[in-house]
């Protein structure tokens, strides 16, 4: 069985700050692990994934993420927040074996002038 | 490429009424998946199909209904609405197999659905 914990349901930083959003998974296989965003009154849309091999996954408009192992967790980070960030971001699993994909509760990112 | 598409986008129902969400695909993906999104609970898997023919319960089933006739469609039924089915409804889809293809779900717009 998969599941995702979120930590903090909203997170808000400075225009310019680094952003971390972070995710923990559990799974009883080796996982798939996604980052997806959310704009208000839309569906979500893919930021990254990882699935296999190099453990830090670059994805769209300057966001990164880690996978390990050790740690169970898959945190998002950018390293300079802007205005258009604000959104909602959901971390997901997928166990390698598995059909279903699995979302944690979300964190709303709000972006300070 | 029009990708998943929800219909009705917007509904209201009365307590005990029946109705039936549509998602077509046009991917030729052989998995297709309900969710729910509940304020403070993210996206709640309902039910999901890996192929025509075939469906599973998700995390939150009780209350609907699945049917996969055909590769391209995947209906929601709820059979007697109740107001805490109240929420926001989204269809998603993947291709199935190995190589590049590892789970990313591709979304529709959504539907919202409000039970008086």
């Amino acid at each position: 069985a998969q599941s995702v914990t979120q930590l903090g349901s909203h997170v808000s930083v400075s225009e310019g700050a680094l952003v971390l959003l972070r995710c923990n998974y559990s799974s009883s296989v080796p996982p798939y692990l996604f980052w997806y965003v959310q704009y208000p009154n839309q569906g979500l849309q893919l930021l990254l994934k990882y699935t296999t091999g190099a453990t830090l996954v670059k994805g769209i408009n300057g966001f990164e993420a880690e996978f390990k192992k050790s740690e169970t967790s898959f945190h998002l980070t950018k390293p300079s927040a802007h205005m258009s960030d604000a959104a909602e971001y959901f971390c997901a699993v997928r166990g390698s074996s598995a059909s279903k994909i699995i979302f944690g509760s979300g964190t709303r990112l709000s972006i300070r002038p | 490429n029009a990708g998943v598409t929800q219909t009705p986008k917007f509904q209201v129902l009365k307590t005990g009424q029946s109705m039936t969400l549509q998602c077509a695909q046009d991917m030729n993906h052989e998995y297709m998946s309900w969710y729910r999104q509940d304020p403070g609970m993210g996206l709640r898997l309902i039910h999901y199909s890996v192929g025509a023919g075939i469906t599973d319960q998700g995390e939150v089933p009780n209350g609907y209904n699945v049917s996969r006739s055909t590769t391209e469609d995947f209906p929601l039924r709820l059979l007697s609405a109740a107001p805490s089915q109240t929420s926001v409804y989204f269809c998603a889809s993947r291709g199935q197999g190995g190589g590049s293809n590892t789970g990313e779900l591709f979304f529709g717009e959504g539907s919202r659905l409000t039970v008086l």
